[in-house]
């Protein structure tokens, strides 16, 4: 069975300092792999994607990046933290080629101070 | 791209009501209709999806029914229960666009005992 894992659940960071988030997915291969982040109280929204290594498509222009080093590894980075890049973080994939369910990781909460 | 609309933003049934929460989308192209359920701090999981060959789906107290020409999709959830209280989000996906999900803004679901 297909498993996907995203950590650190919960991370507190100062204004200006980086951030590392990773996931990985296990018992597939070839997955699209995407972040979203969720404000709080608010939607879903799509970061990044990836349909392969190497391959990442940006969403929306902000103050992060995305890098897929391994067919089933997903990391979203920051050099230096804005106080709006507070969110709930999620990782998820999907099969790839044909629409299908998305599985979120467990996500990751980061406050920024 | 695609646009999601979905309300009520929030929604109070009493316990043994019937809830029903609506999404309209903007790209006819859109073929897969997801719905999500968000408990407090974890991540959104599948509870029902349609896609855009089939008018109604039903899985024991849930049901999803599209309309195409109207590009509009409604969750029903029947005799809810307290453990139906959660954020639900609808998204749907092209196939112009890459099969990327986009959600709604999310309903609270909020059901009274």
């Amino acid at each position: 069975s297909q498993t996907i894992h995203q950590w650190p659940a919960t991370l507190v960071q100062p204004v200006g300092s980086p951030l590392s988030l990773e996931c990985t997915v296990e018992g597939t291969s070839n997955p699209n792999l995407y972040w979203y982040r969720q404000a709080a109280g608010r939607g879903l929204q799509l970061l990044f994607y990836s349909v392969g290594i190497g391959q990442i498509s940006s969403e929306v222009p902000q103050n992060l990046s995305a890098s897929r080093p391994q067919d089933r590894q997903f990391i979203l980075s920051s050099k230096k933290l804005l106080l709006s890049d507070s969110g709930f973080y999620l990782c998820a994939w999907s099969r790839g080629q044909n629409t299908g369910e998305l599985f979120f990781g467990e996500g990751s909460r980061l406050t920024v101070l | 791209g695609e646009n999601v609309e979905q309300h009520p933003s929030t929604l109070s049934v009493q316990e043994g009501d019937s809830a029903v929460i609506k999404c309209t989308y903007s790209d006819s192209a859109s073929n897969y209709f997801p719905w999500y359920k968000q408990e407090l701090g974890k991540r959104p999981q599948l509870i029902i999806d349609i896609r855009s060959n089939v008018g109604e789906k039903k899985d024991q107290r849930i049901a999803v029914t599209l309309n195409k020409t109207a590009k509009h999709f409604s969750l029903h959830i029947t005799e809810t229960q307290p453990e139906d209280s959660a954020v639900y989000f609808c998204a749907a996906s092209s196939p112009e666009y890459g099969n990327k999900l986009v959600f709604g803004a999310g309903t609270i679901l909020r059901v009274k005992s």
